[in-house]
């Protein structure tokens, strides 16, 4: 089953600007992940952020935690075409192993 | 090796027969997970092995669907008796296993169609 909602299903913005994704979960956890995937096949693991932090930068992504209202947004600055993607996040739940995905944002980064 | 690798990149099969779908995790990795993804959804969770054993194997679908991993680092899941609705990308990661620490490596899939 799925964890969540993302928003929105589909983005599609101009090389450049910024691109922000949010992500809503159900449960509990003990960290939430973003991870990007090409063309349908594997995943790649973006960022991690655990539930006691607020906010977690990695180049050009910035991820924003707020367990009071259990969702998470993905900042992607300065957008590049090979960013065109779908993005996914996923959360491990307390006092389990497994991730639990939501079901993806599509971004198009138009040149 | 380097990275997750996952046997066929693509398999074809004819509903009601068997196949066996293969994972190498990154060496050293104690925890692998087998995932299911359906086209345009997130990839659900099949079950999650911890060294030999499946720690977690809640998202089979079914009875037709088993995983194994005798010697901890290989695992292969295996399909009885395959229906078109088997039809996914099958995923599968691995982890050191140190639970919150960790963000997953993952192969790149073996595509299976059922006719």
């Amino acid at each position: 089953s799925q964890q969540g909602e993302e928003d929105p299903q589909a983005l599609s913005i101009q090389e450049g600007e910024n691109a922000t994704m949010n992500c809503s979960y159900k449960t509990s956890i003990n960290n939430l992940q973003w991870y990007r995937q090409n063309s349908g096949r594997g995943l790649v693991h973006l960022i991690l952020i655990r539930s006691n932090e607020r906010e977690k930068h990695s180049g050009r992504l910035r991820v924003t935690l707020d367990t009071s209202k259990k969702s998470s947004s993905l900042l992607i600055t300065a957008s590049r075409a090979a960013d065109t993607a779908s993005y996914f996040c996923a959360t491990v739940e307390q006092g389990a192993q497994k991730l639990v995905f939501g079901q993806g944002t599509r971004l198009t980064i138009n040149p | 090796g380097a990275g997750v690798s996952q046997t066929p990149s693509n398999k074809v099969t004819e509903k009601g027969k068997y196949v066996e779908l293969r994972c190498d995790p990154i060496s050293g990795h104690t925890a692998l997970y087998w995932y299911r993804q359906s086209l345009g959804q997130g990839p659900e969770f099949l079950i999650y092995f911890q060294g030999t054993g499946a720690a977690d194997d809640s998202g089979l679908p079914n009875d037709r669907f088993f995983a194994v991993r005798p010697e901890g680092s290989v695992s292969t899941l295996k399909i009885q008796r395959t229906e078109r609705g088997d039809s996914a990308v099958y995923l599968c990661a691995s982890s050191l296993g140190r639970g919150v620490l960790d963000g997953y490596t993952f192969g790149s899939g073996t595509r299976l169609t059922v006719v």
